[in-house]
């Protein structure tokens, strides 16, 4: 009965590779994210999908790109990693746009570089 | 855009004793102010949230306050217990506006 899932929980790579990330949420939510928290645990947004559509994207490289099959999963696809890309990366979801509800997180997938 | 600064970075408390985490935004604007609770391994998950038309909140062991005029908030735990022990997060956004911007966080350590 897991709200938010996302797969892989840890992903060791090389530098330059590509690699994915996958999230899907049960909870009926229109929104998702992509969040980053770093190794001093600062949380960033990356992205922010209502219903498929893009409604958020911050200073992100453009190896990183989000899809949104449904409103019920948000991929992350990073293109040529890099060893700055490490850190934990967390799927989350809301209610919607207007509402300010709670964000509901996964358990993060923690990505290494080498 | 918002900034949120909070304070401390780390915070002790023996078991019982109360614990404060304080948080301050830039932007005015801002009318929504989540806690989030982050244990090891885990995503954060919501504690306690505020909406600008209230000064507190209480949940429980959990408060918040809200001071619209200095553009700050607290989160307070009373009778700490050692489940308390987690990494803290504060937020702020704007209603209508998905972005929340997070604090730094506040290791909370529950000595027993």
């Amino acid at each position: 009965d897991t709200a938010v899932s996302q797969t892989p929980k840890y992903l060791v790579t090389q530098m330059g590779n590509d690699k994915s990330i996958k999230c899907e949420q049960n909870l009926g939510h229109d929104t998702m994210y992509w969040y980053k928290q770093d190794s001093k645990k600062f949380l960033k947004i990356m992205f922010s999908y209502n219903n498929k559509e893009l409604i958020i994207n911050e200073t992100v490289p453009n190896r990183f790109s989000p899809k949104s099959p449904d409103k019920a999963h948000l991929n992350l696809h990073i293109n040529s990693l890099e060893l700055g890309d490490s850190a934990v990366y967390f799927c989350a979801s809301s209610l919607g746009q207007g509402y300010n509800s709670p964000l509901h997180f996964g358990n993060g997938t923690r990505l290494t570089v080498t | 855009g918002e900034n949120v600064e909070q304070h401390p970075s780390t915070l002790s408390v023996q078991e019982g004793d109360s614990a404060v985490i304080k948080c301050t935004y830039s932007d005015s604007a801002s009318n929504y102010f989540p806690w989030y609770k982050q244990e090891l391994g885990k995503g954060p998950q919501l504690i306690i949230d505020i909406r600008s038309n209230v000064g507190e909140k209480k949940d429980q062991r959990i408060a918040v306050t809200l001071n619209k005029t200095a553009k700050h908030f607290s989160l307070h735990i009373t009778e700490t217990q050692p489940e308390d022990s987690a990494v803290y997060f504060c937020a702020a956004s704007i209603l209508g506006n998905e972005k929340l911007t997070f604090g730094t966080g506040t290791r909370l350590t529950i000595i027993p």
